[in-house]
């Protein structure tokens, strides 16, 4: 199972546009890059998954460089309810590993 | 999209007393559950993989004799902590994976926040 190292906090503001940066060396040529946002004392909420290059939704993009030894969240003018813990996880697709969660990145939106 | 319902959401009890949360998932079948704990300020610490109509596949540390798990059916699976007390407070966080309708295959529950006293 791919490891995987972000930052542990990150501040910001709102309107800005946050980048968070997750390493995952060990990555495997089948794995895909899934990051999860969660709030407090609630469960994690999927926002986006990607194998390579970039993907875009409604709430974020990721983007994926061709080693896709690490991988980038960006989250576009953020907002005060943006706020949460920003998890990075690896692995196959379509619900065949078991989701391990590391450390995740506490972001803070400030006024 | 993929719904998984979590009751209660937050639970008090009396110290050796025991306590039961479910996992639903409403809208796909979940042949797979995972159960998690989380500790506040930390991150989630997988308890145990459950399949349906299987025993749970406990991780290391935790115990199985205290932390009761069944998943009977592709909808419902249950935690339940046994003789619970003060340390076994913590947020418990279920996630099911199976038949999705579309998404990444996994899908957390809302949490159950215990408290022992």
């Amino acid at each position: 199972l791919a490891k995987t190292t972000q930052p542990i906090s990150m501040d910001s503001y709102e309107g800005q546009e946050v980048n968070i940066t997750c390493s995952h060396n060990n990555i495997a040529t089948n794995d895909y890059i899934t990051w999860y946002q969660q709030f407090p004392s609630q469960g994690p909420r999927f926002i986006i998954q990607g194998y390579k290059t970039k993907v875009t939704n409604e709430v974020a993009s990721l983007f994926i460089p061709a080693d896709r030894k690490s991988s980038t969240l960006s989250l576009p003018r953020v907002s005060l309810s943006d706020t949460a813990v920003y998890y990075c996880l690896v692995g196959l697709s379509g619900g065949s590993y078991i989701p391990t969660f590391g450390r995740g990145t506490s972001l803070i939106v400030h006024p | 999209g993929a719904v998984v319902s979590q009751h209660p959401s937050w639970v008090i009890c009396k110290s050796g007393t025991s306590v039961k949360i479910e996992c639903r998932s409403l809208d796909f079948q979940a042949t797979t559950m995972f159960w998690y704990r989380q500790f506040p300020k930390q991150s989630l610490m997988l308890m145990a993989t459950s399949n349906e109509g299987s025993k749970a596949t406990y991780e290391q540390g935790v115990e199985k004799d205290k932390f009761l798990i069944n998943h009977a059916s592709l909808t419902l699976s249950t935690l339940t902590v046994t003789s619970a007390h003060p340390e076994d407070s913590s947020f418990y966080i279920c996630s099911a994976t199976g038949s999705h309708p579309g998404g990444n295959g996994y899908t957390f529950g809302s949490g159950t926040r215990l408290t022992v006293v």
